[in-house]
């Protein structure tokens, strides 16, 4: 069971161009949504992230889009560049127990030609 | 340099030997965590920490084993390793405030092949 749905698998863009990435949940008590960036033979690193009582949020040429009604937030990168080729991950997380579990998408691989 | 480091980054084993992968973090993190990295199913959480000696199941223990025996180290058992095993494994950690958990921090990952 797959709580949150990443798509698309892969992404190829041009230099310049804008990429977006989309993710779409169905627990209602997820409360935070970060994205991590993970470059070849490297682990995931925070890249930016979401609470639900804002629609978007922006830093430099990345941009979260969070639509909490329909449940899907999505990632915007502006002005693409090929230092941005990397797997994408969304995630979400939620209380459990005495914890908090941050579930993540299946991750998108995008490609930016120079 | 905030870290965490995993050992061994790359190892190839056969079915049923016992193998342990280290994790130690250098950020005073009361909060640990392993995961699998699978083709398609993104990052799946295997067991975390809260603190030491608390521990508690992710959505994939099955197979794995863990300890907190003190704050900066959780290592990951695989006491009977098996092919279903193979994987790339992350361990990460991050402060908790409040018990709401931040921004976690990755190790580099251990890429295991169980033959």
């Amino acid at each position: 069971q797959q709580q949150v749905k990443q798509s698309p698998q892969s992404l190829i863009v041009q230099k310049g161009g804008i990429s977006i990435i989309n993710c779409a949940y169905e627990n209602t008590a997820f409360d935070y949504f970060p994205w991590y960036q993970q470059f070849p033979g490297k682990g995931p690193a925070l890249l930016i992230a979401i609470r639900p009582d804002v629609s978007e949020k922006k830093e430099g040429r990345f941009t979260i889009s969070f639509n909490k009604s329909a449940k899907q937030f999505s990632l915007h990168i502006m002005d693409s560049q090929p230092g941005d080729s990397a797997t994408y991950f969304c995630a979400a997380q939620r209380r459990r127990g005495s914890a908090r579990q941050l579930t993540f998408g299946s991750g998108t691989q995008l490609t930016v030609l120079p | 340099e905030a870290q965490v480091t995993q050992n061994p980054r790359y190892l190839i084993t056969v079915t049923g030997k016992k193998l342990t992968v280290t994790c130690s973090q250098n950020m005073n993190h009361e909060y640990m965590s392993w995961y699998r990295q699978d083709p398609g199913l993104g990052l799946r959480q295997i067991y975390y920490s809260m603190n030491v000696e608390v521990t508690d199941k992710g959505d994939v223990p099955e197979g794995y084993k863990v300890s907190r025996k003190e704050k900066r180290n959780f290592p990951l058992i695989l006491e009977s390793p098996s092919p279903n095993q193979t994987s790339l494994y992350f361990c990460a950690s991050c402060r908790l405030m409040g018990g709401v958990t931040g921004e976690l921090f990755f190790g580099e990952g251990s890429r295991l092949t169980v033959l």
